[in-house]
Parts: C-alpha cells; structure tokens; sequence
C-alpha cells in the first residue's frame, strides 16, 4: 500500500460543475495535509491546507478531512477551463515535515 | 512569486557528468527541502536541512548526491557521475507557517 494514494484520472467534468478529487493515507498519525495545483511544465503550487476533521472553504476550493476514514478530498466549485491541471495531495510526515505525495488526479474541464 | 528562485531552470548533460543545482530563499527561513519529480508522479523527498544541519536523507538519495546549506540561508545539490535515471525535475521549496511548504519554479535535468 502506498503511503499516499490518488486515483490518476483523469477526470473531466463541464465548465461550471464541481470537480472532486480524493486522496487516502496510511499513516493515522497523520495531522497535516494539503492540496497542491500543478501545470504541465510548473512546478506545485499550494491551493489549500487543513488540519481539524471537517470541512475548510476558501473560494471556490474545499477542503474535507475525515482522519477517523484516513481521507482527503478537495472539492472545486464552479470549475473552470483554467482549473485543467494536475491536483497533488501531500500528508506532513513525522516531526521533520517533510511532505509525502500521491501521484496527482488530472482534471480536465470542458468549455 | 513563491520567494525561492532555483538555478539552472533547465540542464542538459551527458551520463557521467557531474550536476549542481543551487536554491535560493529570498528571505530567512528555517527549513528547507529538496524533491524530486519524475514524469507522472507526485514529488518525493530527497532531503532537508534545518538552518545549516542537514537533518534527513531519503533512502533515494545515493552516494553520488550530496547537498549542502553553508550559511543558513541558500543550497546546493549535487549529483557526481550523472545517470539516465537521474533525469527529473528537481524541486527546492521552504516552509512557512502552519508547516506549509512553497516551491520554487524547479530545475528540469536531462541526462542522455
């Protein structure tokens, strides 16, 4: 089992719908977790952080953590052609915080 | 604009050559990381540095890779005897608050 896991996609869904994405973890010590955008040819770039089981909104992105279900999922609403990327989601690991990745979702919103 | 800037952007070398990549933090900050990404997967560790200590090394991180923080602020990577394999993009970024980490824009090696 890997130590972070995302479903690769992609996952495409119409211009204006909402995007969800998914990521589950192995580590239940686990207390931070965050939602990286990354373009083809760029590097990550920090969209979202969540710390508390719930639910985390800023604009148009949600973040839900369920640590009882080891499960992260990042929610778009209103879903943009320019929100076409590939979504990383990294767990903090241990005290050094260092960031394990899973391999990315790629989302593709249609016009 | 993250605050890390990473030079080269891009290198092209030929197997066996020996690479450097720097990383620099606009202003101070205490820890620093290098990843390494390769062509469809998330980031991986290689390593990190509170100040100057270099504090953790990924089981990725052979003996032809070295890195360096002289003084607390800017670092250095090296690989020595370059392979194909070695070929990725690798990633320098630095924590903020909230153990939030920011990436810089990442140098992209090819070895043929």
């Amino acid at each position: 089992q890997k130590e972070v896991e995302q479903n690769s996609g992609p996952l495409s869904v119409p211009e204006g719908a909402i995007a969800s994405l998914n990521c589950t973890y192995s580590d239940r010590g686990s207390q931070s977790f965050f939602w990286y955008r990354q373009y083809s040819g760029k590097s990550p770039e920090l969209i979202m952080f969540i710390y508390s089981n719930g639910d985390k909104e800023d604009g148009r992105f949600t973040a839900q953590l369920n640590k009882a279900s080891q499960y992260v999922s990042l929610l778009i609403r209103d879903s943009q052609p320019s929100d076409s990327a590939t979504y990383l989601c990294a767990v903090g690991w241990g005290n050094t915080g260092k960031l394990i990745f899973g391999q990315g979702t790629t989302l593709q919103v249609k016009p | 604009d993250t605050g890390v800037s990473q030079d080269p952007r891009h290198k092209i070398t030929k197997r066996g050559q020996n690479v450097t990549f720097r990383c620099d933090p606009i202003s101070e900050h205490n820890r620093l990381y290098w990843y390494r990404q390769t062509l469809g997967q998330g980031p991986e560790f290689l390593t990190y540095f509170q100040n100057e200590a270099q504090l953790e090394k990924s089981r990725l991180l052979s003996d032809r890779f070295s890195a360096e923080r002289p003084k607390g602020s800017f670092s250095t990577l090296e690989i020595q005897r370059t392979e194909q394999g070695d070929s990725a993009m690798y990633l320098c970024a630095i924590q903020g608050s909230s153990e939030t980490q920011y990436f810089g824009p990442g140098t992209r090696l090819l070895v043929l």
